[in-house]
Protein backbone atom coordinates (compact mmCIF):
# COMPACT_ATOMS: atom_id res chain seq x y z
CA UNK A 1 0.00 0.00 0.00
CA UNK A 2 0.82 3.60 -0.33
CA UNK A 3 3.13 4.82 2.84
CA UNK A 4 5.76 7.71 3.23
CA UNK A 5 8.42 7.47 6.41
CA UNK A 6 10.96 9.59 7.45
CA UNK A 7 14.49 8.10 7.67
CA UNK A 8 15.62 9.94 11.02
CA UNK A 9 12.83 11.18 13.48
CA UNK A 10 14.92 14.10 15.28
CA UNK A 11 17.59 16.07 13.62
CA UNK A 12 19.57 18.02 15.69
CA UNK A 13 21.79 20.78 13.97
CA UNK A 14 24.28 24.21 15.00
CA UNK A 15 22.53 27.66 14.01
CA UNK A 16 23.95 28.67 10.57
CA UNK A 17 24.84 24.84 9.15
CA UNK A 18 22.74 23.52 6.54
CA UNK A 19 20.19 20.78 7.55
CA UNK A 20 18.47 17.90 5.18
CA UNK A 21 15.46 16.21 6.28
CA UNK A 22 14.66 12.99 4.48
CA UNK A 23 11.88 11.26 3.41
CA UNK A 24 11.27 8.03 1.69
CA UNK A 25 7.77 7.21 0.15
CA UNK A 26 6.86 3.44 -1.60
CA UNK A 27 4.35 4.51 -4.00
CA UNK A 28 6.30 4.54 -7.26
CA UNK A 29 2.88 6.01 -9.02
CA UNK A 30 3.46 9.58 -6.49
CA UNK A 31 3.54 12.57 -8.57
CA UNK A 32 3.62 15.55 -6.13
CA UNK A 33 5.07 15.86 -3.27
CA UNK A 34 4.57 18.77 -0.55
CA UNK A 35 7.24 19.54 2.44
CA UNK A 36 5.05 20.99 5.50
CA UNK A 37 6.66 23.10 8.63
CA UNK A 38 4.83 22.53 11.86
CA UNK A 39 5.67 24.70 14.98
CA UNK A 40 4.73 24.18 18.74
CA UNK A 41 0.92 24.48 18.75
CA UNK A 42 0.29 25.55 15.31
CA UNK A 43 -1.19 23.70 12.01
CA UNK A 44 1.31 22.56 9.40
CA UNK A 45 2.56 25.38 6.90
CA UNK A 46 3.58 24.78 3.58
CA UNK A 47 6.80 25.19 2.82
CA UNK A 48 7.75 24.08 -1.00
CA UNK A 49 6.50 21.44 -3.39
CA UNK A 50 7.63 19.46 -6.15
CA UNK A 51 6.08 17.48 -9.16
CA UNK A 52 7.78 13.79 -10.10
CA UNK A 53 8.84 15.50 -13.71
CA UNK A 54 11.15 17.64 -11.75
CA UNK A 55 14.39 16.15 -9.50
CA UNK A 56 14.96 19.84 -7.71
CA UNK A 57 13.02 23.07 -6.89
CA UNK A 58 14.47 26.08 -5.15
CA UNK A 59 12.59 27.98 -3.02
CA UNK A 60 14.29 30.79 -0.04
CA UNK A 61 16.81 29.05 1.91
CA UNK A 62 15.13 25.53 1.45
CA UNK A 63 15.82 23.09 -1.91
CA UNK A 64 13.46 19.89 -2.39
CA UNK A 65 15.14 17.27 -4.09
CA UNK A 66 13.20 14.08 -5.49
CA UNK A 67 15.04 10.94 -6.24
CA UNK A 68 12.86 8.98 -8.07
CA UNK A 69 14.51 5.93 -9.12
CA UNK A 70 15.11 5.33 -5.28
CA UNK A 71 11.62 6.98 -4.04
CA UNK A 72 13.40 9.38 -2.00
CA UNK A 73 12.78 12.97 -1.20
CA UNK A 74 14.61 15.34 0.94
CA UNK A 75 14.36 19.08 2.25
CA UNK A 76 17.86 20.85 2.15
CA UNK A 77 17.15 24.32 4.79
CA UNK A 78 20.45 26.62 4.18
CA UNK A 79 22.02 28.70 7.09
CA UNK A 80 19.60 27.23 9.38
CA UNK A 81 18.36 29.24 11.88
CA UNK A 82 16.31 29.12 15.21
CA UNK A 83 13.21 29.81 13.87
CA UNK A 84 13.24 26.64 11.78
CA UNK A 85 13.26 25.01 14.95
CA UNK A 86 9.77 22.53 14.20
CA UNK A 87 8.41 19.15 13.11
CA UNK A 88 8.77 19.26 8.85
CA UNK A 89 6.09 16.68 7.43
CA UNK A 90 7.00 15.24 4.08
CA UNK A 91 3.60 14.73 1.76
CA UNK A 92 2.77 12.74 -1.21
CA UNK A 93 0.03 11.94 -3.46
CA UNK A 94 -0.86 9.24 -5.46
CA UNK A 95 -2.12 10.98 -8.23
CA UNK A 96 -4.01 13.91 -9.40
CA UNK A 97 -7.68 14.09 -7.53
CA UNK A 98 -5.89 11.63 -4.50
CA UNK A 99 -5.39 13.04 -1.17
CA UNK A 100 -2.43 13.49 0.58
CA UNK A 101 -0.23 10.85 2.77
CA UNK A 102 1.73 11.97 5.45
CA UNK A 103 4.74 11.04 6.77
CA UNK A 104 5.12 10.56 10.78
CA UNK A 105 7.37 13.60 10.79
CA UNK A 106 11.11 14.62 11.78
CA UNK A 107 11.57 17.08 14.60
CA UNK A 108 13.98 19.52 13.95
CA UNK A 109 15.88 21.08 16.38
CA UNK A 110 18.53 24.62 16.13
CA UNK A 111 21.21 24.49 18.49
CA UNK A 112 22.72 28.17 19.45
CA UNK B 1 -6.84 36.00 3.16
CA UNK B 2 -7.51 34.70 6.65
CA UNK B 3 -6.99 31.48 5.97
CA UNK B 4 -8.37 28.29 7.35
CA UNK B 5 -10.19 29.08 10.80
CA UNK B 6 -11.22 26.87 13.19
CA UNK B 7 -12.87 27.02 16.62
CA UNK B 8 -12.30 26.78 19.60
CA UNK B 9 -8.55 26.73 19.74
CA UNK B 10 -8.93 24.80 23.39
CA UNK B 11 -11.46 22.78 24.47
CA UNK B 12 -12.02 20.58 27.74
CA UNK B 13 -14.27 18.48 28.13
CA UNK B 14 -16.07 15.40 30.49
CA UNK B 15 -16.16 12.45 28.86
CA UNK B 16 -19.49 11.41 28.06
CA UNK B 17 -19.70 15.18 27.05
CA UNK B 18 -21.00 16.22 23.01
CA UNK B 19 -18.22 18.32 21.40
CA UNK B 20 -18.52 20.42 18.28
CA UNK B 21 -15.80 21.80 16.48
CA UNK B 22 -15.53 24.75 13.68
CA UNK B 23 -14.22 25.06 10.79
CA UNK B 24 -14.36 28.18 8.16
CA UNK B 25 -12.42 26.88 5.04
CA UNK B 26 -10.37 29.55 2.61
CA UNK B 27 -13.02 31.46 0.20
CA UNK B 28 -12.94 30.00 -2.97
CA UNK B 29 -11.22 26.56 -1.81
CA UNK B 30 -13.85 23.53 -2.18
CA UNK B 31 -12.08 20.57 -0.73
CA UNK B 32 -12.51 20.44 2.91
CA UNK B 33 -10.56 17.82 5.40
CA UNK B 34 -10.36 17.12 8.62
CA UNK B 35 -7.58 15.57 10.17
CA UNK B 36 -6.57 14.41 13.67
CA UNK B 37 -3.21 14.35 15.14
CA UNK B 38 -1.86 12.50 17.89
CA UNK B 39 1.55 11.70 19.37
CA UNK B 40 1.08 7.70 18.04
CA UNK B 41 -0.72 7.90 15.25
CA UNK B 42 0.93 11.44 13.60
CA UNK B 43 -1.84 13.11 11.13
CA UNK B 44 -4.97 10.82 10.39
CA UNK B 45 -7.65 12.19 7.88
CA UNK B 46 -10.49 11.47 9.31
CA UNK B 47 -13.10 12.60 6.71
CA UNK B 48 -12.88 15.21 3.22
CA UNK B 49 -15.71 17.24 1.22
CA UNK B 50 -15.78 18.46 -2.21
CA UNK B 51 -18.48 21.09 -2.74
CA UNK B 52 -19.68 20.18 0.45
CA UNK B 53 -20.41 16.38 0.14
CA UNK B 54 -19.00 14.15 2.00
CA UNK B 55 -16.46 11.88 -0.41
CA UNK B 56 -14.68 9.36 1.75
CA UNK B 57 -15.62 9.17 5.20
CA UNK B 58 -13.20 5.96 6.01
CA UNK B 59 -11.21 7.15 8.14
CA UNK B 60 -13.93 8.35 10.90
CA UNK B 61 -12.98 6.21 13.77
CA UNK B 62 -16.56 5.32 14.92
CA UNK B 63 -20.09 6.49 14.89
CA UNK B 64 -19.36 8.67 18.11
CA UNK B 65 -17.62 11.05 15.15
CA UNK B 66 -19.63 12.91 12.64
CA UNK B 67 -19.07 16.07 10.33
CA UNK B 68 -20.90 18.06 8.10
CA UNK B 69 -20.50 21.01 5.36
CA UNK B 70 -23.88 23.12 5.05
CA UNK B 71 -22.19 25.14 3.35
CA UNK B 72 -19.26 26.21 1.14
CA UNK B 73 -17.70 28.15 4.47
CA UNK B 74 -18.76 26.18 7.25
CA UNK B 75 -18.10 22.60 8.46
CA UNK B 76 -18.73 21.31 11.83
CA UNK B 77 -16.95 17.61 13.64
CA UNK B 78 -19.15 16.40 16.33
CA UNK B 79 -18.07 13.49 18.88
CA UNK B 80 -20.78 12.78 20.80
CA UNK B 81 -20.31 11.19 23.76
CA UNK B 82 -16.57 12.03 24.17
CA UNK B 83 -14.29 9.77 25.35
CA UNK B 84 -10.64 10.25 27.00
CA UNK B 85 -9.35 8.78 23.97
CA UNK B 86 -10.42 11.14 22.31
CA UNK B 87 -7.66 13.97 22.90
CA UNK B 88 -5.96 14.74 20.38
CA UNK B 89 -5.26 18.06 18.26
CA UNK B 90 -8.20 18.48 15.41
CA UNK B 91 -7.32 20.26 12.15
CA UNK B 92 -9.68 21.50 9.27
CA UNK B 93 -7.57 21.74 6.11
CA UNK B 94 -9.17 23.09 2.95
CA UNK B 95 -7.76 23.25 -0.98
CA UNK B 96 -8.30 24.41 -4.33
CA UNK B 97 -9.77 21.05 -5.22
CA UNK B 98 -8.92 17.12 -3.97
CA UNK B 99 -5.38 16.65 -4.92
CA UNK B 100 -3.92 20.04 -4.79
CA UNK B 101 -2.15 21.30 -2.05
CA UNK B 102 -3.95 21.71 1.66
CA UNK B 103 -3.59 24.36 4.00
CA UNK B 104 -4.60 24.07 6.91
CA UNK B 105 -5.87 25.89 10.22
CA UNK B 106 -4.37 26.35 13.62
CA UNK B 107 -6.23 23.50 15.21
CA UNK B 108 -8.68 22.90 17.84
CA UNK B 109 -6.55 21.04 21.05
CA UNK B 110 -9.21 19.06 22.52
CA UNK B 111 -8.63 17.08 26.17
CA UNK B 112 -11.36 14.86 27.10
CA UNK B 113 -11.04 14.14 31.09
Amino acid sequence: GESVGLHLPTLSVQEGDNSIINCAYSNSASDYFIWYKQESGKGPQFIIDIRSNMDKRQGQRVTVLLNKTVKHLSLQIAATQPGDSAVYFCAERANYGQNFVFGPGTRLSVLP
Amino acid sequence: DAGVIQSPRHEVTEMGQEVTLRCKPISGHNSLFWYRQTMMRGLELLIYFNNNVPIDDSGMPEDRFSAKMPNASFSTLKIQPSEPRDSAVYFCASSFASGNTIYFGEGSWLTVV
